[in-house]
């Protein structure tokens, strides 16, 4: 079976500070691997996705992630980070046999972003 | 935003009452989930469904029922609610079948029972 586990529950850090947001996933699949963003009551909003090809990834609002598939993980990164990007940022995983929307998600990571 | 609307957005209800929860799409995608959101748990889906009058179970589907009459509702119908499901619950569509197709997600439905 398919997990997802993000490392930290919380990482709080200045603004324009980098941030790595990590998170580690075990299939025994091939696996399409997501980013997703909740900001403050509301929905979640994608911010990148691996699917094949280049294992470096850019998504919006300047965040890219590196899928390492030794490692089985796929960290999120951002080298500056704002006060904008306080928000929870879930990982999600989904194999290649699913339908797009099934997804297995991680317990999330809430950034916080001080000034 | 994509157009998926869920309603009620809050709602409080008493331990063993049903309660409905729905959600709308004005994107005509044929597939659409419900999860719901936990703390230490992140989001888990609950059942799906990829096309009218077709639907399966998720990961944690028991105490829930779906229906899904016309392509852009789906309804979440929780029998006889319990304070295990105290939660809030999130609809999502995609438009294809392919793994790799973004799902899009609504606003959320907090839902407590008391």
């Amino acid at each position: 079976a398919q997990s997802v586990t993000q490392l930290d529950s919380q990482v709080p850090v200045f603004e324009e500070a980098p941030v790595e947001l990590r998170c580690n996933y075990s299939s025994s699949v091939s696996v399409y691997l997501f980013w997703y963003v909740q900001y403050p009551n509301q929905g979640l909003q994608l911010l990148l996705k691996y699917l094949s090809g280049s294992t470096l990834v850019k998504g919006i609002n300047g965040f890219e992630a590196e899928f390492n598939k030794s490692q089985t993980s796929f960290h999120l990164r951002k080298p500056s980070v704002h006060i904008s990007d306080t928000a929870e940022y879930f990982c999600a995983v989904s194999d290649r046999d699913n339908q797009g929307g099934k997804l297995i998600f991680g317990q999330g990571t809430e950034l916080s972003v001080k000034p | 935003d994509a157009g998926i609307t869920q309603s009620p957005r809050h709602k409080v209800t008493e331990t063993g009452t049903p309660v409905t929860l729905r959600c709308h799409q004005t994107e005509n995608h044929r597939y659409m989930y419900w999860y719901r959101q936990d703390p230490g748990h992140g989001l888990r889906l609950i059942h799906y469904s990829y096309g009218v009058k077709d639907t399966d179970k998720g990961e944690v589907s028991d105490g829930y029922s779906v229906s899904r009459s016309k392509t852009e509702d789906f309804l979440l119908t929780l029998e006889s609610a319990t304070s295990s499901q105290t939660s809030v619950y999130f609809c999502a569509i995609s438009e294809s079948r392919g793994a790799g197709t973004e799902a899009f997600f609504g606003q959320g439905t907090r839902l407590t029972v008391v």
